[in-house]
């Protein structure tokens, strides 16, 4: 069946280092993957995208990998900061529907 | 834009009494779904709706819930009889479908049945 399931379920950090969150995907299927950072309290919040033609992309301190060949994706966080604490989800999309990981708790120590 | 709405944040009830959770999704936005997280399970698709139509229930552990979507800017979902298993967080989202857009989520209402 499907899964989205994160190789290392938390990840400690010291400030200003960079952060590497992994994801493995099942399905050759999907054709778009999110990452979404959720705080506590909250309700997940979009990060960044990419489309299965594309194996990266990047954004404001965070760049996203794509490995289609194995199934993986990362998501990497430049120069970690405190307010980078979170839980962090890589989704899949099939057919219009999202999968999401288990997520992955990272902890930025000052 | 407001982003997603839920209400309520927070509910506490009995077992057996029903629960309503309500969701206004963005403007525009075509495709409504609904979630629940807990830490055993993480995030888990109850169901998903596309122009109001629901088009995929599967995730709808059983009979007791069900979910409306009786116009574009407005979902409920239903939990009766309400367990104490049911206690979890659940999410609202929604994304403009034909555009393969990202999922916006609600804050979320946080259900404990005691």
């Amino acid at each position: 069946g499907e899964s989205v399931g994160l190789h290392l379920p938390t990840l400690s950090v010291q400030e200003g280092d960079n952060s590497i969150i992994n994801c493995a995907y099942s399905n050759s299927a999907s054709d778009y993957f999110i990452w979404y950072k959720q705080e506590s309290g909250k309700g997940p919040q979009f990060i960044i995208d990419i489309r299965s033609n594309m194996d990266k992309r990047q954004g404001q301190r965070v760049t996203v990998l794509l490995n289609k060949t194995v199934k993986h994706l990362s998501l990497q966080i430049a120069a970690t900061q405190p307010g980078d604490s979170a839980v962090y989800f890589c989704a899949e999309n099939k057919f219009s529907q999202f999968y999401f990981g288990t997520g992955t708790s990272l902890t930025v120590i000052p | 834009d407001a982003g997603v709405i839920q209400s309520p944040r927070h509910e506490v009830t009995e077992m057996g009494q029903e629960v309503t959770l309500r969701c206004k999704p963005i403007s525009g936005h075509n495709s409504l779904f609904w979630y629940r997280q807990t830490m055993m399970r993480g995030l888990e698709l109850l169901i998903y709706f596309n122009n109001n139509v629901p088009i995929d229930d599967s995730g709808m552990p059983e009979d007791r819930f069900s979910a409306k979507m009786p116009n574009a800017s407005f979902s409920t979902l239903k939990i009766q009889p309400s367990e104490p298993r049911d206690s979890a967080v659940y999410f609202c989202a929604s994304s403009f479908r034909d555009r393969g857009e990202k999922l916006f989520f609600g804050s979320g209402t946080q259900l404990s049945v005691l």
